[in-house]
Protein backbone atom coordinates (compact mmCIF):
# COMPACT_ATOMS: atom_id res chain seq x y z
CA UNK A 1 0.00 0.00 0.00
CA UNK A 2 1.31 3.58 -0.83
CA UNK A 3 2.96 5.51 2.19
CA UNK A 4 3.21 8.98 3.13
CA UNK A 5 5.69 10.46 5.32
CA UNK A 6 5.46 13.68 7.05
CA UNK A 7 8.15 14.72 10.11
CA UNK A 8 6.33 14.54 13.35
CA UNK A 9 7.14 17.76 14.20
CA UNK A 10 8.30 21.42 13.01
CA UNK A 11 9.00 24.53 14.90
CA UNK A 12 9.60 27.94 13.57
CA UNK A 13 9.86 31.20 15.12
CA UNK A 14 6.72 34.00 14.21
CA UNK A 15 7.61 35.47 11.20
CA UNK A 16 9.75 32.97 9.37
CA UNK A 17 8.49 30.67 6.60
CA UNK A 18 7.75 26.81 7.34
CA UNK A 19 7.70 24.06 5.39
CA UNK A 20 6.35 20.60 5.94
CA UNK A 21 7.14 17.89 3.54
CA UNK A 22 5.31 14.51 2.50
CA UNK A 23 7.53 11.89 1.21
CA UNK A 24 6.08 9.33 -1.32
CA UNK A 25 6.76 7.18 -4.13
CA UNK A 26 6.70 9.59 -7.12
CA UNK A 27 4.43 11.74 -5.32
CA UNK A 28 5.13 14.22 -7.48
CA UNK A 29 2.54 12.12 -10.31
CA UNK A 30 -0.49 12.83 -7.49
CA UNK A 31 -2.01 15.33 -6.56
CA UNK A 32 -1.51 15.86 -2.56
CA UNK A 33 -3.54 17.92 -0.84
CA UNK A 34 -2.89 19.54 2.92
CA UNK A 35 -5.19 19.77 6.00
CA UNK A 36 -4.40 21.79 9.22
CA UNK A 37 -5.89 20.71 12.23
CA UNK A 38 -6.18 22.62 15.29
CA UNK A 39 -7.19 20.98 19.16
CA UNK A 40 -10.56 19.67 19.09
CA UNK A 41 -11.54 20.62 15.67
CA UNK A 42 -12.12 19.42 12.33
CA UNK A 43 -9.75 19.26 9.53
CA UNK A 44 -9.67 22.70 7.22
CA UNK A 45 -8.32 22.16 3.70
CA UNK A 46 -5.83 24.61 3.16
CA UNK A 47 -4.25 23.97 0.05
CA UNK A 48 -5.08 21.12 -2.66
CA UNK A 49 -4.22 20.01 -6.25
CA UNK A 50 -0.46 20.63 -4.81
CA UNK A 51 -0.90 24.21 -4.77
CA UNK A 52 -4.37 25.46 -5.32
CA UNK A 53 -5.97 27.41 -2.46
CA UNK A 54 -9.50 27.43 -0.80
CA UNK A 55 -11.65 30.39 -0.94
CA UNK A 56 -10.23 32.40 2.42
CA UNK A 57 -7.06 30.67 2.85
CA UNK A 58 -4.31 33.15 3.25
CA UNK A 59 -1.96 33.53 0.49
CA UNK A 60 0.83 32.86 3.38
CA UNK A 61 -0.19 29.27 2.58
CA UNK A 62 1.94 27.60 -0.76
CA UNK A 63 2.31 24.11 -1.76
CA UNK A 64 4.78 22.40 -4.36
CA UNK A 65 5.27 19.02 -5.67
CA UNK A 66 7.64 17.31 -7.46
CA UNK A 67 9.60 14.10 -7.62
CA UNK A 68 9.36 11.98 -4.12
CA UNK A 69 8.67 14.89 -2.19
CA UNK A 70 5.33 17.35 -1.62
CA UNK A 71 5.93 20.35 0.51
CA UNK A 72 2.83 22.94 2.17
CA UNK A 73 4.77 26.13 2.98
CA UNK A 74 3.78 28.58 5.60
CA UNK A 75 5.50 32.03 4.85
CA UNK A 76 5.44 35.11 7.26
CA UNK A 77 3.86 32.53 10.28
CA UNK A 78 1.83 33.55 13.03
CA UNK A 79 0.94 31.79 16.33
CA UNK A 80 -2.63 30.83 15.09
CA UNK A 81 -0.81 28.59 12.69
CA UNK A 82 0.25 26.81 15.58
CA UNK A 83 -1.73 23.13 14.65
CA UNK A 84 -1.23 19.35 12.80
CA UNK A 85 -1.07 19.59 9.63
CA UNK A 86 -1.97 16.18 7.53
CA UNK A 87 -0.88 15.65 3.71
CA UNK A 88 -3.19 13.32 1.67
CA UNK A 89 -3.14 11.76 -1.71
CA UNK A 90 -5.48 9.13 -4.00
CA UNK A 91 -3.52 6.28 -4.50
CA UNK A 92 -5.18 4.87 -8.14
CA UNK A 93 -3.64 1.63 -7.57
CA UNK A 94 -6.09 0.55 -4.47
CA UNK A 95 -8.79 3.49 -4.90
CA UNK A 96 -7.96 4.23 -1.78
CA UNK A 97 -7.19 7.68 0.41
CA UNK A 98 -4.09 8.19 1.88
CA UNK A 99 -3.14 10.49 5.06
CA UNK A 100 -0.13 11.25 5.76
CA UNK A 101 0.99 10.53 10.02
CA UNK A 102 0.52 14.42 10.13
CA UNK A 103 3.09 17.29 11.38
CA UNK A 104 2.64 18.98 14.71
CA UNK A 105 3.83 22.69 13.45
CA UNK A 106 4.97 24.63 16.58
CA UNK A 107 5.39 28.50 16.52
CA UNK A 108 8.06 29.36 19.05
CA UNK B 1 -23.52 27.70 3.28
CA UNK B 2 -22.38 24.25 3.40
CA UNK B 3 -23.04 22.65 6.58
CA UNK B 4 -22.45 19.16 7.36
CA UNK B 5 -23.57 17.30 10.74
CA UNK B 6 -22.64 14.12 12.33
CA UNK B 7 -24.77 12.02 14.77
CA UNK B 8 -25.03 8.55 15.78
CA UNK B 9 -22.31 8.38 18.09
CA UNK B 10 -22.21 6.88 21.47
CA UNK B 11 -20.77 4.00 23.46
CA UNK B 12 -20.94 0.95 22.83
CA UNK B 13 -19.93 -2.79 23.40
CA UNK B 14 -17.21 -5.04 21.19
CA UNK B 15 -19.41 -6.64 18.34
CA UNK B 16 -21.72 -3.87 18.35
CA UNK B 17 -23.28 -1.97 15.61
CA UNK B 18 -24.09 1.75 15.07
CA UNK B 19 -25.78 3.77 12.51
CA UNK B 20 -23.76 7.46 11.94
CA UNK B 21 -25.57 10.02 10.07
CA UNK B 22 -24.38 13.01 8.31
CA UNK B 23 -27.04 15.63 7.27
CA UNK B 24 -26.22 18.24 4.77
CA UNK B 25 -27.18 21.34 3.34
CA UNK B 26 -26.18 24.56 1.67
CA UNK B 27 -25.03 22.33 -2.05
CA UNK B 28 -26.15 19.89 -4.59
CA UNK B 29 -25.67 16.41 -2.80
CA UNK B 30 -26.20 14.38 -5.49
CA UNK B 31 -23.32 15.94 -7.58
CA UNK B 32 -20.50 15.24 -4.97
CA UNK B 33 -18.71 12.42 -3.15
CA UNK B 34 -19.00 12.45 0.40
CA UNK B 35 -16.35 10.43 2.72
CA UNK B 36 -16.08 9.27 6.33
CA UNK B 37 -12.73 9.94 8.12
CA UNK B 38 -11.87 9.14 11.78
CA UNK B 39 -9.28 10.14 14.12
CA UNK B 40 -8.41 7.76 17.70
CA UNK B 41 -7.67 9.71 20.39
CA UNK B 42 -4.30 11.55 19.73
CA UNK B 43 -3.81 9.79 16.51
CA UNK B 44 -4.30 10.87 12.90
CA UNK B 45 -6.26 10.77 10.47
CA UNK B 46 -7.20 7.58 8.95
CA UNK B 47 -9.48 7.30 5.60
CA UNK B 48 -12.58 4.59 5.99
CA UNK B 49 -14.90 5.02 3.01
CA UNK B 50 -15.95 7.30 0.21
CA UNK B 51 -19.13 6.95 -1.55
CA UNK B 52 -19.23 8.22 -5.47
CA UNK B 53 -21.80 11.32 -6.39
CA UNK B 54 -24.29 10.25 -9.10
CA UNK B 55 -24.23 5.79 -9.35
CA UNK B 56 -22.74 5.65 -5.46
CA UNK B 57 -19.78 3.91 -6.56
CA UNK B 58 -18.27 2.80 -2.62
CA UNK B 59 -14.70 2.56 -1.26
CA UNK B 60 -13.06 1.16 1.74
CA UNK B 61 -10.33 1.00 3.79
CA UNK B 62 -9.30 -2.54 4.19
CA UNK B 63 -9.16 -2.09 7.90
CA UNK B 64 -13.35 -1.97 7.55
CA UNK B 65 -13.92 -3.69 4.16
CA UNK B 66 -16.89 -5.97 5.35
CA UNK B 67 -17.40 -4.34 8.22
CA UNK B 68 -18.62 -1.21 7.32
CA UNK B 69 -21.34 0.03 4.61
CA UNK B 70 -21.55 3.46 3.39
CA UNK B 71 -24.63 4.47 1.77
CA UNK B 72 -26.54 8.16 1.00
CA UNK B 73 -30.11 8.79 0.72
CA UNK B 74 -30.40 11.88 -1.94
CA UNK B 75 -33.99 12.91 -1.17
CA UNK B 76 -32.95 13.29 2.44
CA UNK B 77 -29.29 14.40 1.53
CA UNK B 78 -27.70 12.42 4.18
CA UNK B 79 -24.95 10.59 4.45
CA UNK B 80 -24.36 6.96 6.04
CA UNK B 81 -22.01 4.95 8.02
CA UNK B 82 -23.53 1.91 9.10
CA UNK B 83 -20.60 -0.04 11.12
CA UNK B 84 -20.61 -3.85 12.54
CA UNK B 85 -18.75 -6.03 14.65
CA UNK B 86 -17.00 -2.98 16.56
CA UNK B 87 -13.58 -3.59 17.82
CA UNK B 88 -11.65 -1.53 20.55
CA UNK B 89 -9.54 0.05 18.05
CA UNK B 90 -12.78 1.64 16.11
CA UNK B 91 -13.36 3.98 19.06
CA UNK B 92 -12.26 7.38 17.49
CA UNK B 93 -14.25 10.92 15.88
CA UNK B 94 -16.11 9.80 12.85
CA UNK B 95 -15.91 13.52 10.63
CA UNK B 96 -18.04 13.25 7.70
CA UNK B 97 -16.60 15.44 4.61
CA UNK B 98 -17.91 16.69 0.65
CA UNK B 99 -15.33 16.37 -1.54
CA UNK B 100 -14.51 18.64 -3.66
CA UNK B 101 -15.88 16.80 -7.03
CA UNK B 102 -17.88 14.24 -7.90
CA UNK B 103 -15.18 11.70 -7.41
CA UNK B 104 -13.62 9.85 -5.27
CA UNK B 105 -9.72 11.41 -5.60
CA UNK B 106 -10.30 14.95 -4.77
CA UNK B 107 -9.96 16.64 -1.45
CA UNK B 108 -12.80 17.30 1.33
CA UNK B 109 -14.05 20.50 1.02
CA UNK B 110 -16.00 20.95 3.82
CA UNK B 111 -15.76 18.82 7.57
CA UNK B 112 -18.62 18.00 9.76
CA UNK B 113 -17.23 18.59 13.43
CA UNK B 114 -17.58 14.60 14.00
CA UNK B 115 -19.11 12.32 16.43
CA UNK B 116 -17.33 10.16 18.98
CA UNK B 117 -17.70 6.50 18.89
CA UNK B 118 -15.98 4.51 22.23
CA UNK B 119 -16.07 1.02 21.98
CA UNK B 120 -15.69 -0.69 25.43
CA UNK B 121 -17.41 -3.43 27.64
Amino acid sequence: SYVLTQPPSVSVAPGKTARITCGGNNIGSKSVHWYQQKPGQAPVLVVYDDSDRPSGIPERFSGSNSGNTATLTISRVEAGDEADYFCQVWDSSTDHVVFGGGTKLTVL
Amino acid sequence: EVQLLESGGGLVQPGGSLRLSCATSGFIFNNFALSWVRQAPGKGLEWVSTIRGGAGTTYYADSVKGRFTISRDNSKITLYLLINSLRAEDTAVYYCAKILVGGADGPGDYWGQGTLVTVSS
